[in-house]
């Protein structure tokens, strides 16, 4: 079975310009989540949905990012403008939520990196 | 007070040592705890969970829970140079189901 799957995995971009970032979850799975990681915030939830509704955004830094989740195989985290703060490790990670808690597989990430 | 915290290390243990990693956290409520590993450049995966008081043993790791003291660690016997990662600790927050996870703990061991 094929992971998660993300694109690009690594990105470079100038400040200003818009970034977005792509995942495919596991097949079968309901539940997607978005992390940033950086060496001095560690791994960070931006946000999560279930059955493709967002369910917690409260980790999104600010009204430059956005996430869709349009069907249950196809989600996207956008940056506009992208600033040079914003460069980090991007992962995608999705489960299969039954009520209790479940394991969740991640992303091989992207690295995007803002001039 | 940081959710979830871990020494950022390195931990330098010699190969066949035990290594001990540490984390505490402050959301008295939390009921689930689990340990990541993560290679360096990769993503992380899940090595262990532990959801009661007590140790939970699965081969060369074992998950050590004390809820009274909110604190989780991690033995890894027998270490290996293959052992050599970031672990990361991660405590599920009740209310919002989901993850917290720490800065994570850098294992160095040495053949």
């Amino acid at each position: 079975d094929a992971g998660v799957i993300q694109s690009p995995r690594h990105e470079v971009t100038e400040m200003g310009q818009e970034v977005t970032l792509r995942c495919k979850p596991i097949s079968g799975h309901n539940s997607l989540f978005w992390y940033r990681q950086t060496m001095m915030r560690g791994l960070e939830l931006l946000i999560y949905f279930n059955n493709n509704v967002p369910i917690d955004d409260s980790g999104m830094p600010e009204d430059r990012f956005s996430a869709k989740m349009p069907n249950a195989s196809f989600s996207t985290l956008k940056i506009q403008p992208s600033e040079p703060r914003d460069s980090a490790v991007y992962f995608c990670a999705s489960s299969f939520r039954t009520g209790g808690y479940e394991t969740q597989y991640f992303g091989p990430g992207t690295r995007l990196l803002v001039l | 007070q940081k959710e979830v915290e871990q020494n950022s290390g390195p931990l330098s243990v010699p190969e066949g040592a035990i290594a001990s990693l540490n984390c505490t956290y402050s959301d008295r409520v939390s009921q689930s705890f689990f340990w990541y590993r993560q290679y360096s450049g990769k993503s992380p995966e899940l090595i262990m969970s532990i959801y009661s008081n007590g140790d939970k043993e699965d081969g060369r790791f074992t998950a050590q829970l004390n809820k009274a003291s909110q604190y989780v660690s991690l033995l890894i016997r027998d270490s290996q140079p293959s052992d050599s990662a970031t672990y990361l600790c991660a405590v599920l927050n009740t209310g919002f189901q989901k993850l917290v996870f720490g800065t994570g703990t850098r294992l160095l061991v040495s053949p």
